[in-house]
C-alpha cells in the first residue's frame, strides 16, 4: 500500500546531541511537510519542500534543518536538541500545492530528550 | 496566532450516542478540513468542506460550515468505541508551493461501551 513511513517511531537523544529523523513516501507526492506536535497540542508546521524547494516557517528555530535528497525521502535534523524539543514529529505529504488536496501523515516519531 | 479554537476540549459519550465538535477560526479560507488522530499516531484526513458549501456528509460524519461566523462543526452519529480519538479542524491556505494547514486545538473524544 502506498504510504508515508517514519523511522524510527521512538527516538531518545541527549541534550545537545544531534539527531536525525527520517520520512519516506511511496505516494510520489511533490510536497513533503514536517510538523512538531507537543503533548496535547495541535501539530505545528515547521517547514515544507515543494519538490526540491525548501520553505521554512518564519517561527521555526534555526536549530531545525531539513534535507530532501530525492522525491521519496525527507529528513529532519535537530542540531542541538533542547528539552523543549521533546515532541512528536509528524511527516506529511500532499500531491501538490492545491488547497483542495488532503495531506497524508506518517505515524510520527516521538522524540525524547534526556 | 492564527490557530483555531475547538470545543469542547474533551468529550465523553456512550456508544450509540452522537458526538458534536465545534471549531472556530480567524482567517478567510478556501476550505476547511477535519482530521482524526488516534493516540500516539499520525493524522488521518476525514472530510473537506469548501468555503461555498454549508454542509457535507460522509458516512456517519456530517460537517457544517458557517463562513460568516468563521465556524464549523463535526457531527459523528451513532458513535462507536473505535471512534475514540482526537479530532482536529484545519484551515487551509495555499501558498503556491504548499497547502498549509493550521490546526485547531483539537477535541479528545472518548466513546465508552
Amino acid at each position: 500500500d502506498a504510504m508515508v513511513i517514519q523511522n524510527p517511531r521512538y527516538q531518545v537523544t541527549q541534550f545537545g546531541k544531534p539527531v536525525t529523523l527520517s520520512c519516506s513516501q511511496t505516494l510520489n507526492h511533490n510536497v513533503m511537510y514536517w510538523y512538531q506536535q507537543k503533548s496535547s497540542q495541535a501539530p505545528k508546521l515547521l517547514f515544507h519542500y515543494y519538490d526540491k524547494d525548501f520553505n521554512n516557517e518564519a517561527d521555526t528555530p534555526d536549530n531545525f534543518q531539513s534535507r530532501r535528497p530525492n522525491t521519496s525521502f525527507c529528513f529532519l535534523d535537530i542540531r542541538s536538541p533542547g528539552l523543549g524539543d521533546a515532541a512528536m514529529y509528524l511527516c506529511a505529504t500532499s500531491m501538490d500545492s492545491s488547497s483542495y488536496n488532503e495531506q497524508f501523515f506518517g505515524p510520527g516519531t516521538r522524540l525524547t530528550v534526556l | 496566532s492564527q490557530q483555531g479554537e475547538e470545543d469542547p476540549q474533551a468529550l465523553s459519550i456512550q456508544e450509540g450516542e452522537n458526538a458534536t465538535m465545534n471549531c472556530s477560526y480567524k482567517t478567510s479560507i478556501n476550505n476547511l478540513q477535519w482530521y482524526r488522530q488516534n493516540s500516539g499516531r499520525g493524522l488521518v484526513h476525514l472530510i473537506l468542506i469548501r468555503s461555498n458549501e454549508r454542509e457535507k456528509h460522509s458516512g456517519r460524519l456530517r460537517v457544517t460550515l458557517d463562513t460568516s461566523k468563521k465556524s464549523s462543526s463535526l457531527l459523528i452519529t451513532a458513535s462507536r468505541a473505535a471512534d475514540t480519538a482526537s479530532y482536529f479542524c484545519a484551515t487551509v491556505f495555499s501558498t503556491g508551493t504548499a497547502s498549509k494547514l493550521t490546526f485547531g486545538t483539537g477535541t479528545r473524544l472518548q466513546v465508552t461501551l
